[in-house]
């Protein structure tokens, strides 16, 4: 199957600064990509969609210019979590979809913990 | 994305066949069920997807009613590396994928 892949795999920052995670397509080119969050015991939720070459949507409640997300390439999304805070502390999990006639598959990432202190 | 309903939990028995069912009685017409599973601190592992006829692969094997209001999401035999949670969703794979709660699928020795 398609692989993405993310990076890092965990981040610890300290409160108020910024942390990026990357989300790449290794085997294929996803001109769409999606950004979830992951809350403990919890279901992902999905955050915003990200289209390579134009602006990412967001899902209603999540504030864009706190969770800044750039889709500059076919293969790669970054989601930046700006001015971050304890509150953030989640696991983020990205996924592309691989284009397909039947309906496409969206393939995940393994998924960036972010612990804010 | 159509809403389903899913077990909360099930146990199945290492080597036996465990059948996860899946409800999804206001899918439309244009809409595919997906089934995708996590394992603790992982990220969604695809399944399998199908829009109206019976699909099988290497992982599973999907089982969709005629009137498309359920399916059944069916691993031959189960090992403990299948325990995880399993998320049935039905919508258009181009769009958002809406999580629920999933089925925690436990494989016991």
């Amino acid at each position: 199957g398609a692989v993405v892949s993310q990076h890092p795999s965990w981040v610890i920052c300290k409160s108020g600064t910024s942390v990026k995670i990357e989300c790449r397509s290794l085997d294929f080119q996803a001109t769409t990509m999606f950004w979830y969050r992951q809350f403990p015991k919890q279901s992902l939720m999905l955050m915003a969609t990200s289209n390579e070459g134009s602006k990412a949507t967001y899902e209603q409640g999540v504030e864009k210019d706190k969770f800044l997300i750039n889709h500059a390439s076919l293969t790669l999304s970054t989601l930046t979590v700006t001015s971050a805070h304890p509150e953030d502390s989640s696991f983020y999990i990205c996924s592309a979809l691989s284009p397909g006639g039947d309906g496409g598959e969206q393939y995940f990432g393994p998924g960036t913990r972010l612990t804010v202190t | 994305d159509a809403k389903t309903t899913q077990p909360p939990s099930m146990d199945c028995a290492e080597g036996r066949a465990a059948n996860l069912p899946c409800n999804h009685s206001t899918i439309s017409g244009n809409e595919y069920v997906y089934w995708y599973r996590q394992i603790h601190s992982q990220g969604p592992q695809y399944i399998i997807h199908g829009l109206k006829n019976n699909e099988t692969n290497e992982m599973a094997s999907l089982i969709i009613t005629e009137d498309r209001k359920s399916s059944t999401l069916i691993l031959p035999h189960a090992t403990l590396r299948d325990t995880a949670v399993y998320y049935c969703i039905a919508g258009t794979g181009s769009y958002q994928l809406t999580f629920g709660k999933g089925t925690k699928l436990s494989v016991i020795p």
